[in-house]
């Protein structure tokens, strides 16, 4: 199947900093890649959806100006958490849905977790 | 957006045949149903995909109904590798996918 990877995988942060998280889909090009924040014994809960060359669409609740998205190209999305709080402290993962076979799958990447302290 | 309900939790001894039904009642016409796998502190991981009847591939079975309102994903002879949360999502074309609850599957020895 194919590869989405992320990076960095963990990070530790002071609170108040900035943190870029970066999406990157290996062997396919996706125009929507997915954010999504899970904290410990819960499900994925979605963030946004990055759209390729245009804004992202972000669910309620989800502060535009605290998680910045920007999906440059058609393999890369990044998540930047600025000012960064305790709170935020949580595991972050992306996914992409490949579309070009026509299949309707999506993948996930190995997700990032931070740590705010 | 098709709601999904599964059970929260379930137990198996290794070499059993582990059946997790999933509910959906409003699901869409272009829907797709698809079962994800999720160890502690990774991402999710595709299991299987399916429209409609059944479907198998090396590691699963999923059983759809003609009506399409429900689905059992089936793991042949569990493992305790298998112990993880199992998520059942309804995909429409191009559409955010919505995670529900899961259900967290304990296989023991």
């Amino acid at each position: 199947g194919a590869v989405v990877s992320q990076h960095p995988s963990r990070v530790i942060c002071k609170s108040g900093t900035s943190v870029k998280i970066e999406c990157r889909s290996l062997d396919f090009q996706a125009t929507t890649m997915f954010w999504y924040r899970q904290f410990p014994k819960q499900s994925l809960m979605l963030m946004a959806t990055s759209n390729e060359g245009s804004k992202a669409t972000y669910e309620q609740g989800v502060e535009k100006d605290k998680f910045l998205i920007n999906h440059a190209s058609l393999t890369l999305s990044t998540l930047t958490v600025t000012s960064a709080h305790p709170e935020d402290s949580s595991f972050y993962i992306c996914s992409a849905r490949e579309t070009t076979s026509g299949g309707n799958e999506q993948f996930f990447g190995p997700g990032t977790r931070l740590t705010v302290l | 957006l098709a709601k999904t309900t599964q059970p929260i939790s379930m137990d198996s001894y290794e070499g059993q045949e582990v059946n997790i039904t999933c509910s959906h009642n409003n699901i869409a016409t272009n829907d797709y149903i698809t079962w994800y796998q999720q160890f502690p502190s990774q991402g999710p991981r595709f299991i299987i995909q399916g429209y409609k009847t059944k479907v198998t591939n090396e590691v699963a079975s999923l059983f759809i109904p003609a009506d399409r309102k429900s689905s059992t994903l089936s793991l042949p002879r569990v493992s305790l590798s298998d112990t993880a949360v199992y998520y059942c999502l309804v995909v429409g074309g191009g559409f955010k996918t919505i995670f529900g609850a899961g259900t967290r599957l304990f296989v023991k020895a």
